[in-house]
């Protein structure tokens, strides 16, 4: 079984709906992510998170918002979606035992289409 | 803050060596990553440079120079699965954000025959 799962793979949803991307990790790490991939300008971070109470914005933050359920789940929603809210999201993880941030585990990616 | 350059595609030929670069500017940080993306999958982790120099692991060769504000990935012995995107990344060295990563905008190598 996979270490970082995310769902759904693929949404489609139309402008002004709420969605919920869900990520789960059994790695047993504390540091989550949120990380949206646009073609050519690769991975900029959304939100990230310590632990349960602990929630950070990153570079891209503003039409997202983030839960934080337990340690292992972390979820990114999109409270009244936007076309260009179309992308490749994905949820990393990391903790003490991979030397810290610089060595983060990637889920397999949801790719949202906003019509 | 923090930007880094890179290449947006090399292309090279089986069983060659090729050289991805990595120019920065930041602030300040911890060490240099390097993750591997291929077509449709999720990056993955390369190797990690904290100090100047070269970290070799395998084929995959990682460099530094603080000094150069410059780092590269090297791959030797090229093979058709290296196809893939290559993306640098820094950590910074300040208050929360030395948790998170920031990336390059990924340099996508070809590997023809």
């Amino acid at each position: 079984d996979a270490d970082v799962t995310q769902t759904p793979r693929n949404r489609i949803t139309k402008t002004g709906k709420r969605i919920m991307l869900e990520c789960s990790q059994t790695k047993g790490h504390d540091r989550m992510y949120w990380y949206r991939q646009d073609p050519g300008l690769g991975l900029r971070l959304i939100y990230y998170s310590f632990d349960v109470k602990d929630i950070n914005k990153g570079e891209i933050s503003d039409g997202y918002s983030v839960s934080r359920q337990a340690q292992a789940k972390f979820s990114l929603s999109l409270e009244s979606a936007i076309p260009n809210q179309t992308a490749l999201y994905f949820c990393a993880t990391s903790g003490p035992g991979t030397g810290g941030a610089y060595e983060q585990y990637f889920g397999p990616g949801t790719r949202l289409t906003v019509t | 803050g923090q930007s880094l350059e890179q290449p947006s595609e090399v292309t090279a030929v089986e069983g060659a060596i090729v050289q991805i670069n990595c120019t920065y500017q930041t602030s300040g940080f911890y060490g240099l990553s390097w993750y591997q993306q291929h077509d449709g999958g999720a990056p993955t982790f390369l190797s990690y440079n904290a100090l100047d120099g070269l970290e070799e692991t395998g084929r995959f060769s990682s460099f530094l120079s603080r000094s150069d504000s410059y780092g590269y990935l090297l791959l030797q012995e090229l093979q058709m699965k290296d196809s893939a995107s290559y993306f640098c990344a820094v950590r910074p060295n300040s208050g929360a954000g030395s948790y998170q990563l920031t990336f390059g905008k990924g340099t996508k190598l070809s590997v023809i025959p």
